[in-house]
């Protein structure tokens, strides 16, 4: 069965320091797509990343990193610097590929920075 | 050009009436979508869709009903609103799966509907 745990409720760290949310899934597939997605207090769902099964390659975009493990089944993401206007919640996604697009989601993790 | 427009933004209704939700998109995706959010539970599927008339249930669907007459609608009916239904509903929609495209799934605003 498909599961995505986010183990972190709710992380608060003071501005410019260091965050890493974690994320673990499970499937069975061999082909799967991993996804963030950042809910602001304002809302809406905005994408940041997607990943594919096979590309385990960590990847940088400003001051966002993301850090893809299969051996842990892991997909955890840094936030280097935090700034106040970080503050979400954040989710974690599962997408087994072939067959559909439906997400499984983790519970989220709140964010909050602290200036 | 909004992309994924959801309406009402905000609704707030009585046990027992019906309600509908609203979703278009304007890209021509193949998949629609309808989660929803509550806390410490993150997003739950409700229904998917494929393709016009072609629709499946999630995770959650009891008490909803959706249709897709129209590639671009994804309406989501509420029967019989129930207390458990307060809740804040999300449409997404995506393009038709390609292996070595890897499918960006976009979402709407949300709605946030209280059934009272």
């Amino acid at each position: 069965a498909q599961k995505v745990t986010q183990a972190q409720t709710e992380i608060s760290v003071v501005e410019k320091e260091d965050v890493t949310l974690d994320c673990v899934y499970e499937t069975r597939d061999t082909t799967y797509y991993l996804f963030w997605y950042k809910q602001p207090p304002s809302g809406e769902l905005v994408f940041l990343i997607r990943r594919n099964s096979f590309d385990e390659q960590n990847e940088i975009s400003g001051r966002y990193s993301w850090n893809f493990q299969k051996s842990t089944s892991s997909f955890n993401f840094t936030i280097t610097a935090s700034q106040v206007v970080d503050s979400a919640v954040y989710f974690c996604a599962l997408s087994e590929g072939f067959r559909d697009d439906k997400l499984i989601f983790g519970t989220g993790t709140r964010l909050q920075v602290f200036p | 050009d909004a992309g994924i427009t959801q309406s009402p933004r905000y609704k707030i209704t009585e046990t027992g009436r019906q309600v509908t939700l609203m979703c278009h998109q304007t890209w021509s995706h193949s998949y629609m979508f309808w989660y929803r959010q509550d806390l410490g539970h993150g997003l739950r599927l409700i229904y998917y869709s494929a393709a016009a008339d072609i629709t499946d249930k999630g995770e959650v669907p009891d008490g909803y009903v959706v249709s897709r007459s129209k590639t671009e609608n994804f309406p989501l009916t509420l029967e019989s609103a129930t207390r458990s239904q307060t809740s804040v509903y999300f449409c997404a929609s995506s393009e038709s799966i390609r292996q070595e495209a890897g499918n960006t799934i976009y979402f709407g605003e949300g709605s946030w509907l209280t059934v009272v």
